[in-house]
């Protein structure tokens, strides 16, 4: 069974633009979550997708977002682009928002942003 | 508010023991995870307490105690490959999301 699919796996750009990463969850995972992760901090949580619903969200600003797919596939968009938003963007993906530890995490590889 | 806290950094010796501390402060809970991340990889699950006490699973063990907000993850013989960052993370019941602390690198020396 192939693993979460993140793409691109490094992305540079600079400060104003926008950028579009994918990831593709394990085949039969209905669950996509996006986290942020900068050094010496923690994940920071951006938002959680199931079944092409946003069920969660992350305390991030208007210019990220994202969206999920009818084949579970999601999308993570990031406006107007910001030095700060330089970080390892990390997604991961679950068989479905249920209890205890069927919740563990499957996480993809990652894509390094730099934004310049 | 939420908050979550770990060493930031620890060092042991191949061969022993080591416990990395994990206490907490979150508006609700419904279970406490810890992950491994070698360096440039994908997080890992490692294990999952949502009772008191104490979940082992070979040479990894992890406690809870949900009245102290406090959980360790033990790691005995230890080997080199161990060297990483263990990361704690909480579910919050009060909005469902998951709360990580920064993570402790670990450090093994022969």
């Amino acid at each position: 069974k192939a693993g979460v699919t993140q793409t691109p796996r490094y992305l540079i750009k600079t400060r104003g633009q926008q950028v579009t990463l994918s990831c593709s969850p394990i085949s039969g995972h209905r669950s996509v979550s996006w986290y942020q992760q900068t050094p010496g901090q923690g994940l920071q949580f951006l938002f959680e997708y199931f079944s092409e619903t946003q069920r969660n969200k992350g305390n991030f600003p208007g210019r990220f977002s994202g969206r999920q797919f009818s084949n579970s596939r999601s999308e993570m968009n990031v406006s107007t682009l910001e030095l700060g938003d330089s970080a390892l963007y990390l997604c991961a993906s679950s068989p479905s928002p249920g209890q205890g530890a069927n919740e563990k995490l499957f996480f993809g590889s990652g894509t390094q942003l730099s934004v310049l | 508010g939420q908050n979550i806290d770990q060493p930031t950094e620890m060092t042991a010796t191949e061969g022993a023991i080591v416990q990395i501390n994990c206490t907490y402060q979150t508006s609700g809970f419904n279970g406490l995870f810890w992950y491994q991340q070698h360096a440039g990889e994908a997080p890992t699950f490692l294990s999952y307490n949502v009772l008191d006490g104490l979940e082992e699973k070979g040479r990894f063990s992890s406690f809870l105690s949900r009245s102290k907000g406090y959980s360790y993850l033990l790691l005995k013989e230890l080997q080199m490959k161990d060297s990483a960052s263990y990361l704690c993370a909480v579910r919050d019941s009060s909005n469902y999301q998951l709360i990580w602390g920064a993570g402790t690198k670990l450090i093994i020396k022969p």
